[in-house]
């Protein structure tokens, strides 16, 4: 799977939205981009996964460059329950279904 | 919403002593993995299972672990004799790999403590 490369951390302000880049230069074409995060406590929860096409549910958007080197995943109105260690992960889609985790960014949102 | 579910979520023991920690995937799944938690390692995969049988147990100390699926419902993980250098969270994760890509779903993990 290719390497991916997170800022170690990063601040937010509550009610803004919050930017969070992944860098995956060496990535392939049939590589996905997933992000989970981890709140204090609890099991990683998965947000969003694209490989192509940007992508939105009801947690966040997900940017994909026309290159696929790169990505954001956009929280739209971060709330202080979005507080987590966010991962970036890339990974091939058909039999392998690993996940490895990097360190990730550990976002703090701020009142 | 379905859950994966992992019991106990609290473990305190003594060196030596048999540790198990049980897995209840999302009813459907046919991929359930483990997973371990440190400070130092980060999020480390130990094992994985397809259809109850075990594709990669690579990352698994293979003379004191071992992970089993009697059904489908459960899927366990056993420390024996524990070390006091097991001490992380645990967790467990189901899936149903195909042309979707559905993702993984995330247990709230087995806190163990060996002292």
């Amino acid at each position: 799977d290719a390497k991916t490369t997170q800022p170690p951390s990063m601040d937010c302000a509550e009610g803004r939205a919050a930017n969070l880049p992944c860098n995956h230069s060496t990535i392939s074409g049939n590589e996905y981009v997933y992000w989970y995060r981890q709140i204090h406590s609890q099991g990683p929860q998965y947000i969003i996964h694209g490989l192509k096409n940007n992508e939105t549910n009801e947690m966040a958007s997900l940017i994909i460059t026309e290159d696929r080197k790169s990505s954001t995943l956009i929280l739209p109105h971060a709330t202080l329950r979005d507080t987590a260690v966010y991962y970036c992960i890339v990974r091939v889609s058909a039999n392998d279904y690993k996940l490895s985790f990097g360190a990730g960014t550990t976002v703090t949102v701020r009142a | 919403d379905a859950r994966v579910t992992q019991t106990p979520r609290h473990k305190v023991t003594e060196m030596g002593q048999e540790v198990t920690m049980r897995c209840q995937p999302i009813l459907g799944h046919n991929t359930v993995f483990w997973y371990r938690q440190t400070m130092m390692q980060g999020l480390e995969l130990l094992a994985y299972f397809r259809n109850r049988a075990p594709l990669d147990d690579s990352g698994m100390p293979k003379d004191r672990f071992s992970a089993e699926m009697p059904d489908a419902t459960l899927a366990t993980l056993k420390i024996q004799p524990s070390e006091p250098r097991d001490s992380a969270v645990y967790f467990c994760a189901s899936g149903l790999p195909g042309p979707s890509n559905q993702p993984q779903h995330f247990g709230d993990g087995t806190r163990l403590s060996i002292l």
